[in-house]
This record gives structure tokens, C-alpha cells and sequence, in this order.
């Protein structure tokens, strides 16, 4: 696996502010990708999804954004609010498999 | 999320004991997962099942097993623990992916943090 340091990429940001998330993915054939948000001592949980015909995607309050030419997904949060303090990961399905890869994660801190 | 219970929770042990790890589900899914969570890192995946007579290898099974007791449970042992298996454990279940879906969405238990000492 990937050798990484041991802290992760913050993020941190005003309560109220808009947030964004950026992730790198490997694989220029993958045709699917989700972000999860991990609050801290819980399991991680669907956020958002988003095909690859796709650009952008709306939920309420989060928008995914997808560039294919450079393989980059963000998530951007509005109106950030401190129970948005969590880990955010994007996955993408492993080569040939439908069981997602996981990055690494961005931490994010949202001060009142 | 309560459709998917892990025990234990939290679970301190020495080197060389075996420890087992398990995973409940309510959510009628055939796909279950363990994984591993270490500070920094995304989660790696141990093993996997589809159905009950499925077992497959993930990226990290060595030193691991598990048992697919029933659709609903899943555990993870560790034979022989050692300090480098401190971590915490997730266990996941999915569904089938919907139509047009790459990737399975899968939901989270709430983790067992394990330290060997």
C-alpha cells in the first residue's frame, strides 16, 4: 500500500464559511466515485456520488465536481457548520472490481 | 450506523493471543468487508465476502483470517496478534451496485479500536 506520513491534510475553516475538499484519483477509467464523512470515533458514511458522465452534483448543502482531464474530484460544503468537523474521503472503484479504494482523507476543522 | 454492529468496541490484548473481532448486520446485504484504519492512512481493505461460501483476500490479509457464519455475520481473527496490528477495525456491508453504478456504496459499522501490546 501507499506509505504516507502520518498526519493528514487539514482544513481549517469558519464556521459559516464555504469549504472545499480536493481529491487526486488514480485510475482515468473509473466511472464512479463517492465521498464519505468520518466523524470522529464513528465509521465512515456516504455523503454524495457522482458517475462519470458527469461534471457536477448537487446535494443539500455539498456539491461534487468532477474534472476528468486532470482526475481531480472536490467536495465543497456551504455555510460550513462546526458538526461538518470531520475526515473526508473520495473513493473510486479498484481496476476491475466494484470495491471502492479510498484516499487518504482530509480532515476538516470548522471553528465557531 | 446501527445496521451494522461490531464487538467489541475497544479491545486491549497482548502479543501472541488470539483475538476475534465481529460484525453484525441488519441490513439484509450479501457483500460484507473488514478493513483497517491507521492514523493517516485511508482505509485498507483485509478481506472480503459476497455471500456466505465467499471469502476473498484483500490487500492486507496477511496475519488475518475471517468466517462468514451467516448473511448477517462476518468476523475477523487475528491468529496470533502482534504491536503492529494495532488499529482500528471497520466492518462494512453493501448491497449490489445499482444500475449504472461503478462502485459498491458501502455502510460502516462503528469500528473496534485494537491495541496489542
Amino acid at each position: 500500500g501507499e506509505s504516507v506520513g502520518l498526519h493528514l491534510p487539514t482544513l481549517s475553516v469558519q464556521e459559516g464559511d464555504n469549504s472545499i475538499i480536493n481529491c487526486a484519483y488514480s485510475n482515468s477509467a473509473s466511472d464512479y466515485f463517492i465521498w464519505y464523512k468520518q466523524e470522529s470515533g464513528k465509521g465512515p458514511q456516504f455523503i454524495i456520488d457522482i458517475r462519470s458522465n458527469m461534471d457536477k452534483r448537487q446535494g443539500q448543502r455539498v456539491t461534487v465536481l468532477l474534472n476528468k482531464t486532470v482526475k481531480h474530484l472536490s467536495l465543497q460544503i456551504a455555510a460550513t457548520q462546526p458538526g461538518d468537523s470531520a475526515v473526508y474521503f473520495c473513493a473510486e472503484p479498484s481496476r476491475g472490481s466494484y470495491i471502492p479504494t479510498f484516499g487518504r482523507g482530509t480532515s476538516l476543522i470548522v471553528h465557531p | 450506523d446501527a445496521d451494522v454492529t461490531q464487538t467489541p468496541r475497544n479491545r486491549i490484548t497482548k502479543t501472541g493471543k488470539r483475538i476475534m473481532l465481529e460484525c453484525s448486520q441488519t441490513k439484509g446485504h450479501d457483500r460484507m468487508y473488514w478493513y483497517r484504519q491507521d492514523p493517516g492512512l485511508g482505509l485498507r481493505l483485509i478481506y472480503y465476502s459476497f455471500d456466505v461460501k465467499d471469502i476473498n483476500k484483500g490487500e492486507i490479509s496477511d496475519g488475518y483470517s475471517v468466517s462468514r457464519q451467516a448473511q448477517a455475520k462476518f468476523s475477523l481473527s487475528l491468529e496470533s496478534a502482534i504491536p503492529n496490528q494495532t488499529a482500528l477495525y471497520f466492518c462494512a456491508t453493501s448491497d449490489l451496485p445499482t444500475s449504472g453504478g461503478g462502485v459498491d456504496t458501502q455502510y460502516f459499522g462503528p469500528g473496534t479500536r485494537l491495541t496489542v501490546l
